[in-house]
C-alpha cells in the first residue's frame, strides 16, 4: 500500500497567518491527491482535489500544489473557521485508497 | 442538495456483525461511487472499500478483506456496509461518501470523495 505522511501533526497559529501543510506519499502518485477539511462531530469537506484544484464553494484562500511524493496544502490567511484537522488521501494506487494521518490546526 | 442518509448508532458485543446503510439519490446510485470510511475515537481516516452501484461491483481494502461486505440495492438506491467478527477495535464512526471513479479495462479505481453523510457510531463491547 501506498503510505501518505503528513507534517506537522499539529500546528499553532494565529488568525490572518499564513499556512503550510504538507504531505509526502511512500511512492509516487502523480497528481492524485485530494484534501479534506474536518471539524469535531463532523464528517469530512472535500477541499482540493487533483492535488491543485479547488472543490466549488471552497474559499480562495486554500490552493494545494506538488505532484509526485510531496504535496502542500496552503490557507493564505487563517480564518476563525479554519480551525480544524486536514487529511489528505491518495487515489492513485487501483482500487486502494489511503489517507494521511492528519494535521491539526489550533490556535496559537 | 445531494445527502447520503445513513442508519442510525448502533451497540454490539463482540464477535458479531454490524451491517451500516446508507440512503442516496438515484442520480448518485447512478454515476458515482460509494465510499466507507472509519474514524476510531480521536483517530484519524481509514479507508474501508467501495462500490459502484451501476456495475455492482465492490472492493474491500487489504485490511478489511475477508471481514467487510458492501453492498448496494438498486430499488431503494441504498449501500450497504457489513462488518462481521467485530471486536472492540472496530468501535468506530462510519461514514459512507459519494465519490468519482474511473476504469481501466475491468479494473475500476476509486478517487476523491465530495459527499459525505454524518456518519454512524458503532460501538463494540461485552
Amino acid at each position: 500500500d501506498i503510505q501518505m505522511t503528513q507534517s506537522p501533526s499539529t500546528l499553532s497559529a494565529s488568525v490572518g497567518d499564513r499556512v503550510t501543510i504538507t504531505c509526502r506519499a511512500s511512492q509516487s502518485i502523480s497528481n492524485w491527491l485530494a484534501w479534506y477539511q474536518q471539524k469535531p462531530g463532523k464528517a469530512p469537506k472535500l477541499l482540493i482535489y487533483k492535488a491543485s484544484s479547488l472543490e466549488s464553494g471552497v474559499p480562495s484562500r486554500f490552493s494545494g500544489s506538488g505532484s509526485g511524493t510531496e504535496f502542500t496544502l496552503s490557507i493564505s490567511s487563517l480564518q476563525p473557521d479554519d480551525f480544524a484537522t486536514y487529511y489528505c488521501q491518495q487515489y492513485n494506487s487501483y482500487s486502494q485508497v489511503t489517507f494521511g494521518g492528519g494535521t491539526k490546526v489550533e490556535i496559537k | 442538495q445531494v445527502q447520503l442518509v445513513q442508519s442510525g448508532a448502533e451497540v454490539k458485543k463482540p464477535g458479531s456483525s454490524v451491517k451500516v446503510s446508507c440512503k442516496t439519490s438515484r442520480d448518485t446510485f447512478s454515476s458515482y461511487a460509494i465510499n466507507w470510511v472509519r474514524q476510531a475515537p480521536g483517530q484519524g481516516l481509514e479507508w474501508m472499500g467501495g462500490i459502484i452501484p451501476i456495475f455492482g461491483t465492490s472492493i474491500s481494502a487489504q485490511k478489511f478483506q475477508g471481514r467487510v461486505t458492501i453492498t448496494a440495492d438498486e430499488s431503494t438506491t441504498t449501500a450497504y456496509m457489513e462488518l462481521s467478527r467485530l471486536r472492540s477495535e472496530d468501535t468506530a464512526v462510519y461514514f459512507c461518501a459519494r465519490g468519482t471513479w474511473g476504469s481501466s479495462g475491468e479494473k475500476y479505481n476509486y478517487f476523491y470523495m465530495d459527499v459525505w453523510g454524518k456518519g454512524t457510531t458503532v460501538t463494540v463491547s461485552s
